[in-house]
């Protein structure tokens, strides 16, 4: 079944210890999305790829960055994670801008 | 700012009844609207899309959409309890970004 991957379900790290999250598609989708969500809030979207190309949201601090080195997979990194940073990491596709958008099942990120 | 409304809830239904969601929304602009179904802990799960006025059926659920008020509603047909999740109502936001305004989510408690 095509879908949309997650890695690792589960993370914790440190105060300030860099963590890497992936996220890979096997939909073909252009679009690649990264979500932030914390608890009873709706998704935060952090940036997204289309195709190559990068779109930062304005609010998104430059401590998260993300890589997409081909067609399937996507990281987002966080260099120095604080506590604030705990939150479900949402990665979504989609075939072109304003279609639907599939979400993987997330990483849940624990910062101690 | 660009905003999407939803009331929080909790709505609580007996089972086998017919719930209903509304959602509305502040960019006439937006083109493109979307009802996800998200269980405590999970991701979102596309449920419904709708692109055009009027009502759109798919199974139990009916997105119904009118751009002139602006006004979005998810029905939900045979309510069963397995359909007790937060349901998030989104809107594509500026045009071209492939950004999703998301409302905070309504609660739905289907009782058996």
């Amino acid at each position: 079944d095509a879908m949309v991957i997650q890695n690792p379900r589960y993370q914790v790290t440190q105060f300030g210890k860099p963590v890497t999250l992936s996220c890979s598609q096997t939909l073909n989708h252009n679009v690649m999305y990264w979500y932030q969500q914390k608890s009873s809030q709706a998704p935060k979207l952090l940036f997204h790829y289309y195709d190559k190309d990068f779109n930062n949201e304005a609010d998104t601090p430059d401590n998260f960055q993300s890589r997409r080195p081909n067609t399937s997979f996507c990281f987002l990194d966080i260099r120095s994670p604080g506590l604030g940073d705990a939150a479900m990491y949402l990665c979504a596709t989609s075939r072109d801008i304003s279609y639907e958008q599939y979400f993987g099942p997330g990483t849940r990120l624990t910062v101690t | 700012q660009k905003e999407v409304e939803q009331n929080s809830g909790p709505l609580s239904v007996p089972e086998g009844a017919i719930a209903s969601l509304n959602c509305t929304y502040s960019d006439r602009g937006s083109q493109s609207f979307f009802w996800y179904r998200q269980y405590s802990g999970k991701s979102p799960e596309l449920i419904m899309s709708i692109y055009s006025n009027g009502d759109k059926e798919d199974g139990r659920f009916t997105a119904q959409l009118n751009k002139a008020s602006q006004y979005v509603s998810l029905l939900i047909r045979d309510s069963q309890p397995s359909d007790s999740a937060t349901y998030l109502c989104a809107a594509e936001g500026p045009s071209n970004t492939g950004k999703l305004i998301f409302g905070q989510g309504t609660t739905l408690q289907v009782k058996p």
